[in-house]
């Protein structure tokens, strides 16, 4: 079982919909990342977490620590938003190593 | 523009010929590291460095090494390359390191090892 769990693996949706990516870890963490990559290959980081919500334009990023769980939700999604979504975890007091779940494949249709 | 860059960007090369991919930033950032991302294993760390000098190993070390003597730069070496290092490298930097704040990743290098 791999520490980082993701899903749906693949989610195809109309534009305008919400949408939903799910992260489940197994370890102890002290952070987690919501990464983007886009179909050109490139990388961004959008979200870093320890707690609570953040919210940035239409992308709303929750953590409960206690459930191991994070989520990332896209509100008015957009043919744009179409792209890999990648959650990485931070692992244990003073390491700095980062452990990636197998991504998210989103399609956002017009 | 702040940006992390790479170099090259795409490379074949052949069984056991030494080669080292780039890496520098122009954000003044302490943290830097080196990930690869297979189809089907997605991203995967290999080395990072918290600052000059002090570097350490991510999850799949074997077959690379690195060095940090600036701050800016963090070459990653493939002394002897094999076809299982075929893959897509990203590096990354952070400003103090990965609890703190948010990475900024490298254009990616693409790798083939014929």
């Amino acid at each position: 079982k791999n520490e980082v769990e993701q899903s749906p693996q693949n989610l195809t949706a109309q534009e305008g919909e919400f949408i939903t990516i799910n992260c489940s870890y197994s370890v102890g963490i002290s952070a987690l990342h919501w990464l983007q990559q886009h179909p050109g290959g490139g990388i961004v980081s959008l979200f870093m977490l320890s707690s609570g919500k953040k919210k940035h334009g239409r992308l709303i990023a929750t953590i409960n620590i206690q459930e191991k769980h994070s989520s990332l939700h896209i509100t008015a999604s957009h043919p744009r938003d179409s792209a890999v979504y990648i959650c990485a975890v931070r692992s244990g007091q003073g390491a700095q190593k980062l452990v990636f779940g197998q991504g998210t494949r989103l399609t956002i249709n017009p | 523009e702040a940006q992390v860059t790479q170099n090259p960007r795409y490379l074949i090369t052949v069984t056991g010929k030494k080669l080292t991919v780039t890496c520098s930033q122009n954000m003044n950032h302490e943290y830097m590291s080196w990930y690869r991302q297979d189809p089907g294993l997605g991203l995967r760390q290999i080395y990072y460095s918290m600052n000059v000098e002090v570097t350490d190993k991510g999850d799949v070390p074997e077959g690379y090494k690195v060095s940090r003597k600036e701050k800016r730069n963090f070459p990653l070496i493939l002394e002897s390359p094999s076809p299982n290092q075929t893959s897509l490298y990203f590096c990354a930097s952070s400003l103090k390191g990965l609890a703190a704040d948010t990475q900024y990743f490298g254009p990616g290098t693409r790798l083939t090892v014929l």
